[in-house]
């Protein structure tokens, strides 16, 4: 299987902010790499696809770069509403694995 | 607008099977390239991928699972069903169903999720 891992596993951040979180592959998967935002007792959310490519209607302060084992997701002006938990899975072999998630806290 | 929904017991006993259905709207198995998938996420704790279904009834499991998941559809009632047998206190988890118009595009929509709690 390949495994995910995202760093930081949380952080601490003011509304206005720019963060960047972090998603590394165990092995190289192309750009197949997604990231999603999941709100407290809601379903997941796809923000990013293929690395870079923002799905529809998500707002453009997020954004997705890297390729390979090495991946980052960018949310460049912090919205109260963005305060909740980010997921990156690869979909470039099955099981299609999840990192362990990030959590920004205000 | 494509719209998915989870269903099935809320509680089941350990050793138990559970079945899950995914009934969805807006999109068929009859379009080449699509899929849906299961993903389950227990309290607290991180999403997991169990299983895929494609357009043309290729199914894929995660290893750790696979010798309990199996995954069908009904392509006619827009249904996709996942089985978990043995159920364990462990498989306690919101279990989520949603669509994939490819490997390169991610998972959109989910379902809400169901809660499954697993107790004697």
């Amino acid at each position: 299987d390949i495994q995910m891992t995202q760093s930081p596993a949380s952080l601490s951040a003011s509304v206005g902010d720019r963060v960047t979180i972090t998603c590394r592959a165990s092995q190289g998967i192309s750009r197949y790499l997604n990231w999603y935002q999941q709100k407290p007792g809601k379903a997941p959310k796809l923000l990013i696809f293929a690395a870079s490519s923002l799905q529809s209607g998500v707002p453009s302060r997020f954004s997705g770069s890297g390729s390979e084992t090495d991946f980052t997701l960018t949310i460049s002006r912090l919205q109260p509403e963005d305060f909740v938990v980010y997921y990156c899975q690869q979909t470039y072999k099955t099981p299609f694995t999840f990192g362990p998630g990030t959590k920004v806290d205000i | 607008q494509i719209t998915l929904k989870e269903s099935g017991p809320t509680l089941v006993k350990p050793t138990q099977t559970l079945t899950l259905t995914c009934t969805f709207s807006g999109f068929s198995f009859r379009t080449s390239q699509v899929a849906v998938g299961w993903i389950r996420q227990p309290p607290g704790k991180a999403l997991e991928w169990l299983a895929l279904i494609y357009w043309d009834d290729d199914k894929r499991y995660n290893p750790s699972l696979k010798n309990r998941l199996a995954i069908t559809k009904d392509t006619s009632k827009n249904q996709v069903f996942l089985t978990l047998t043995n159920m364990d206190p462990v498989d306690t988890a919101t279990y989520y169903c949603a669509h994939s118009r490819s490997h390169y595009t991610g998972f959109d929509p989910w379902g809400p999720g169901t809660l499954v709690t697993v107790s004697s």
